[in-house]
């Protein structure tokens, strides 16, 4: 089983760029075929799949946000990142990491609010 | 890339069995073996409960069960218990390495 933990600012001024960096713990980034995702929830709404990266480092983005958009990983420090550029308060929401196969999320993290407000 | 679409709110009583349905396209649901439903209590992470359609993972409760026919699939549960009152979202693979998730379903054990 992975563990994962999320981690970053939570609160972000409009128009800036949300950083979250989710810490890996359990298994390799680059062994087993996992997908390491991001997920978020708005509130008072349901999942929704932002993006993911390969064990391979290849990157996959929902279209609605690709443009503001970018999933990177690090494999010297067991984690993978998101930044989503030019936020609003659309981009409130709890913010999960996930890993698992191909789109069976077998794993979470806790989850962490981020809240778009001046 | 739209959301797939699943009733806002079912309910059963203990013991009872429940169906949720999520009805996608032939370009999601429909065209690939890839369907997951999560299991999420509020304030609490998600939960993988089926993947690949009807897969259970290991050690999941056998109450729980997925099938799928054209575009639309379905979760059931068997054998209500008060503690599978929770959030259930379907998901699916959506092409060029997307994915979409439903709009939830709020299930209530009466």
């Amino acid at each position: 089983q992975v563990q994962l933990q999320e981690s970053g600012p939570g609160l972000v001024r409009p128009s800036q760029t949300l950083s979250l960096t989710c810490t890996v713990s359990g298994s390799s980034m680059t062994g087993g075929g996992y997908y390491w995702n991001w997920i978020r929830q708005r509130p008072g709404k349901g999942l929704e799949w932002i993006g993911s990266v390969s064990y391979s480092g290849s990157t996959f983005y929902n279209p609605s946000l690709r443009s503001r958009l970018t999933i990177s990983m690090d494999t010297s420090e067991n984690h993978f990142s998101l930044k989503l550029s030019s936020v609003t308060a659309a981009d409130t929401a709890v913010y999960y990491c996930a890993a698992g196969g191909y789109g069976d999320y077998a794993d979470w993290g806790q989850g962490t609010l981020v809240t778009v407000s001046s | 890339q739209s959301a797939l679409t699943q009733p806002a709110s079912v309910s059963g009583s203990p013991g009872q069995s429940i169906t949720i349905s999520c009805t996608g396209t032939s370009s999601d649901v429909g065209k690939y073996y890839l369907v997951s439903w999560y299991q999420h209590h509020p304030g609490k992470a998600p939960k993988l409960i089926i993947y690949e359609d009807s897969k259970r993972p290991s050690g999941l409760s056998n109450r729980f069960s997925g099938s799928k026919s054209g575009n639309t699939a379905s979760l059931t549960i068997s054998g209500l218990q008060i503690e599978d009152e929770a959030d259930y979202y379907c998901s699916s693979y959506a092409g060029s390495g997307t994915w979409v998730f439903g709009g939830g379903t709020k299930l209530t054990v009466l």
